[in-house]
């Protein structure tokens, strides 16, 4: 599974309001769905992650989606705050060792 | 408990020298992946590696690139003869033994400069 596309590359949205960020992926073994956060000069840091047997998986005010038909899984973040502000990204995993990333989401929270 | 500990934070090294960056996984964990960042790009995968294994090298170049976990110390990649397009930021993350690579905890990362 090496083919993640991630959309949209920036988002900005005012404070309060939602914010989703899909990806789509080719490799129908995949089961394993992660979304990372990235801050300004810091590592990624894993926010949720959904497998391939659960549609949907909720952790406060985010949320993942997964859609195994069409291959497209979602991360809702609500009531956006202006330090969910950073680059997210998506991913996958299929029976291999490798997560498969996507090019990111830079998202702006604007108080 | 300290985090996945990645030293140097910057590197820079001229064309044709070696660039050694070192990783020191979570307490506890005993499986390293190294992934490498361009700008504007996602992660991609480099290499993981168990204690004295390199269990998937897959995402490694096939020339001047190679990684080790030795049973001491810290894990380390090894870039020989670098050059300009080996510049980007070089990720670590580390996981528990006797789980499949999910839920991986990612260093600070290091970023290489290539002059």
């Amino acid at each position: 599974g090496e083919n993640v596309e991630q959309h949209p590359s920036t988002l900005s949205v005012q404070e309060g309001d939602s914010a989703v960020i899909k990806c789509t992926y080719s490799d129908s073994a995949s089961n394993y769905f992660p979304w990372y956060k990235q801050e300004l000069g810091k590592g990624p840091q894993l926010i949720i992650d959904i497998r391939s047997n659960v549609g949907e998986k909720k952790d406060q005010r985010i949320a993942v989606t997964l859609n195994k038909t069409a291959k497209h899984f979602s991360l809702h973040i609500t009531e956006t705050q202006p330090e969910d502000s950073a680059v997210y990204f998506c991913a996958e995993r299929d029976s291999g060792y490798a997560l498969n990333f996507g090019k990111g989401t830079s998202l702006l929270v604007t108080p | 408990n300290a985090g996945v500990m990645q030293n140097p934070r910057h590197l820079v090294r001229r064309r044709g020298q070696e660039a050694r960056l070192r990783c020191s996984p979570m307490k506890g964990h005993s499986h390293v992946y190294w992934y490498r960042q361009l700008p504007e790009e996602g992660l991609k995968f480099m290499v993981y590696l168990q204690k004295e294994n390199i269990i998937d090298e897959s995402g490694m170049p096939k020339e001047r690139f190679s990684a080790e976990f030795p049973k001491e110390g810290p894990s380390i990649l090894r870039i020989q003869q670098v050059v300009r397009g080996d510049s980007a930021a070089y990720f670590c993350a580390s996981s528990p033994p006797g789980t499949k690579p999910e839920k991986l905890f990612f260093g600070s990362g290091t970023q290489l400069s290539v002059l």
